[in-house]
């Protein structure tokens, strides 16, 4: 079975553009959950969806958004992009909502210049 | 506010040497899990361990086991026999349900572990 996947692994914006990261869960995992990794620091946790309905939330500012879709994959968007979120962004799935291992995919890496 | 504390930047270990990875964590909730994760530098985030605070026996999985120590708060992870594919940065994690319905996943800062040969 495939892992977690990701697109893109690679992007590069500039300051104020829009982003949109896709996540494929693997298959049979109704969650996914989204984390910002900046260098040198763990994962911060941005948002968790399951079957489709936002169930956890971050410190992020409303330019981060996210979506489930009826197949269970996810989209993270980021507005007005800043400098500072440049960073590793790592998507998760897991079967049940709570409580249960995380498959993480390799992420994608945003630059913002 | 929940935190979650690794004290130790960077380590290294000797192959076939026994290692043991500190995290502690702040919390007023009696329900909660704790995670050990690995990032190798290909990225990808893999679960090395789990332990829910429910449970008084440590988790142990093949190489891999922790000393949950709850009135302390402190979840470390020792790594036996070391191995060479075992270099990599590994995460202490906390996670619990809020009565919100939701949950909130917290994770440290890193230590960077390193096998010698």
């Amino acid at each position: 079975d495939a892992g977690v996947t990701q697109s893109p692994t690679h992007l590069i914006k500039t300051r104020g553009q829009h982003v949109t990261l896709r996540c494929s869960p693997i298959s049979g995992h109704k969650s996914v959950s989204w984390y910002q990794q900046v260098l040198g620091q763990g994962p911060q946790f941005i948002f968790q969806y399951y079957e489709k309905e936002e169930r956890g939330r971050g410190n992020f500012p409303d330019r981060f958004s996210a979506r489930q879709f009826p197949n269970y994959s996810s989209e993270l968007n980021v507005n007005a992009l800043l400098l500072g979120d440049s960073a590793l962004y790592l998507c998760a799935s897991s079967h049940r909502q709570f409580g249960e291992k995380l498959f993480f995919g390799s992420g994608t890496q945003l630059s913002v210049l | 506010a929940q935190t979650v504390t690794q004290s130790q930047p960077e380590m290294s270990v000797q192959e076939a040497e026994t290692v043991t990875l500190s995290c502690t964590y702040d919390t007023s909730e009696n329900n909660y899990y704790l995670f050990w994760y690995k990032q190798p530098p290909s990225r990808q985030m893999i679960l090395v361990i789990r332990q829910e605070a429910y449970k008084q026996q440590n988790a142990t999985e093949n190489r891999f086991s922790v000393n949950f120590q709850k009135a302390a708060k402190s979840f470390s992870l020792k790594i036996s026999d070391s191995q060479l594919g075992d270099t990599a940065m590994y995460f202490c994690a906390f996670m619990k349900y809020q009565a919100s319905g939701t949950y909130k996943y917290i994770f440290g800062t890193g230590t960077r572990l390193k096998v010698l040969a």
